[in-house]
């Protein structure tokens, strides 16, 4: 069965630090896609990524960068030079590539702090 | 202006007294999901519909219904609620079923006393 682990529930930096956000996954599948989704206090739910399981490139997206290691089943997002606008809960995704069902299944999220 | 358009965004029911929370999209996506984020378990799936008179459970279905008459809707139906789905609920909808981003509406919170 899938399974999205984020072992941390809550972080708090000083801003202007770097901070990485863990996300373990497990699945059956060769075929599989990774999410992150950004949930700012305002609550509205925000994509941030996708990647599939044939791509294991880096991506850098400004500030933001993603770290996606098969081998040890992760898929870490890294914010560089943190701002309080970063303050928001984050949630990783994994969903199977599988015609007849689709979930998507979510961790439980992150809950980063940024402190001026 | 592309959106997923939930209502109501706000209720206070009672046990047992039916209600429907409406979703709304208008992407023409053909893949549309419930979820209910409660504190410390995220986002959990309680139902999705990969196309018209399409729909499967998701993680948590108890409690709940849905159906999918028409692309652009997928209402989710508490048939009889009760306290424990007091929570915030969330449409998405995506252009593929499991490949494309998720368009979040804006979410409906549900207090059931």
């Amino acid at each position: 069965a899938q399974k999205v682990t984020q072992a941390q529930t809550e972080i708090s930096v000083v801003e202007k630090e770097d901070v990485t956000l863990d996300c373990v996954y497990e699945t059956r599948d060769t075929t599989y896609y990774l999410f992150w989704y950004k949930q700012p206090p305002s609550g509205e739910l925000v994509f941030l990524i996708r990647r599939n399981s044939f791509d294991e490139q880096n991506e850098i997206s400004g500030r933001y960068s993603w770290n996606f290691q098969k081998s040890t089943s992760s898929f870490n997002f890294t914010i560089t030079a943190s701002q309080v606008v970063d303050s928001a809960v984050y949630f990783c995704a994994l969903s199977e590539y599988d015609s007849s069902a689709s979930k998507i299944i979510f961790g439980s999220g992150t809950r980063l702090s940024i402190r001026p | 202006e592309a959106q997923v358009t939930q209502n109501p965004r706000y209720l206070i029911t009672v046990t047992g007294k039916k209600l429907t929370v409406t979703c709304s999209q208008n992407m023409n996506h053909e893949y549309m999901s419930w979820y209910r984020q409660d504190p410390g378990l995220g986002l959990r799936q309680i139902y999705y519909s990969m196309n018209v008179e399409v729909t499967d459970k998701g993680d948590v279905p108890e409690g709940y219904k849905v159906s999918r008459k028409e692309k652009r809707n997928f209402p989710l139906i508490l048939e009889s609620p009760s306290p424990n789905q007091t929570s915030l609920y969330f449409c998405a909808s995506s252009w593929a079923s499991d490949t494309g981003e998720l368009f979040f509406g804006e979410g409906s919170r549900l207090t059931v006393l």
